[in-house]
């Protein structure tokens, strides 16, 4: 079992669609948890980062942890062409020292 | 401008070939990485240097070897490329040491390297 599971999609949705992206992971030692979007032929930019179970808010991003589930969420409100993009998850932990990625989900947003 | 720059951009080369990738940021950053990034778009950490000094080494090929010859440069030399080396390698740099894992992680645009 990989220590992160990503859907790596396509995921294909109209302009204006709520979408959710999501990740599971094994390991509880996982501390901090992060989304990086990843245009064509560029490198992974840091979208949002949360420590602790719950959700934080950035504009149409919200990204939600749950802990006990060893799951988290990326929602992206009313999307826009200009989403489109791979989103990736990564968390890190003491243990790893490391920051361990899943394996990204292709979003398209179509006019 | 650029704050994290690889170059260069694109690599073909044959088989056998030694070759390089170099990085640098200006962001001032203590600690820097190199990541592959597979054709499925896998992202997996190589090296991390902080401050020229190496604290991650994954199991990596030893024909791999990163050289920090001050903290905002990483490069990154092959020897002997093989056909399953073909991947994009990206820099990134942080601020801090890697321990602080919420510091946020900068990358480069990549090098695509390609094996004939």
């Amino acid at each position: 079992q990989k220590e992160v599971e990503q859907d790596p999609g396509p995921l294909s949705v109209p302009e204006g669609a709520i979408v959710s992206l999501n990740c599971t992971y094994s390991n509880s030692a996982f501390q901090y948890f992060m989304w990086y979007r990843q245009y064509s032929r560029k490198g992974p930019e840091l979208l949002m980062y949360t420590y602790s179970s719950g959700n934080k808010e950035d504009g149409r991003f919200t990204a939600q942890v749950d802990k006990s589930s060893k799951y988290i969420s990326l929602f992206i409100r009313d999307s826009q062409p200009s989403d489109s993009a791979t989103y990736l998850c990564a968390l890190f932990s003491g243990g790893y020292n490391k920051l361990i990625f899943g394996a990204g989900t292709r979003l398209a947003v179509h006019p | 401008d650029t704050a994290v720059s690889q170059t260069p951009k694109y690599l073909v080369t044959q088989m056998g070939n030694d070759k390089s990738i170099k990085c640098e940021q200006n962001l001032g950053h203590d600690t820097m990485y190199w990541y592959k990034q597979d054709s499925k778009k896998f992202l997996k950490i190589m090296f991390s240097y902080n401050n020229k000094e190496l604290i991650i080494n994954e199991t990596v090929p030893n024909r791999f070897s990163p050289k920090s010859p001050d903290k905002a440069h990483l490069n990154l030399h092959i020897n002997s490329l093989e056909l399953g080396d073909s991947a994009v390698y990206f820099c990134a740099s942080s601020q801090g040491s890697l321990r602080v894992g919420n510091q946020p992680q900068h990358f480069g645009d990549g090098t695509r390297l390609s094996i004939l």
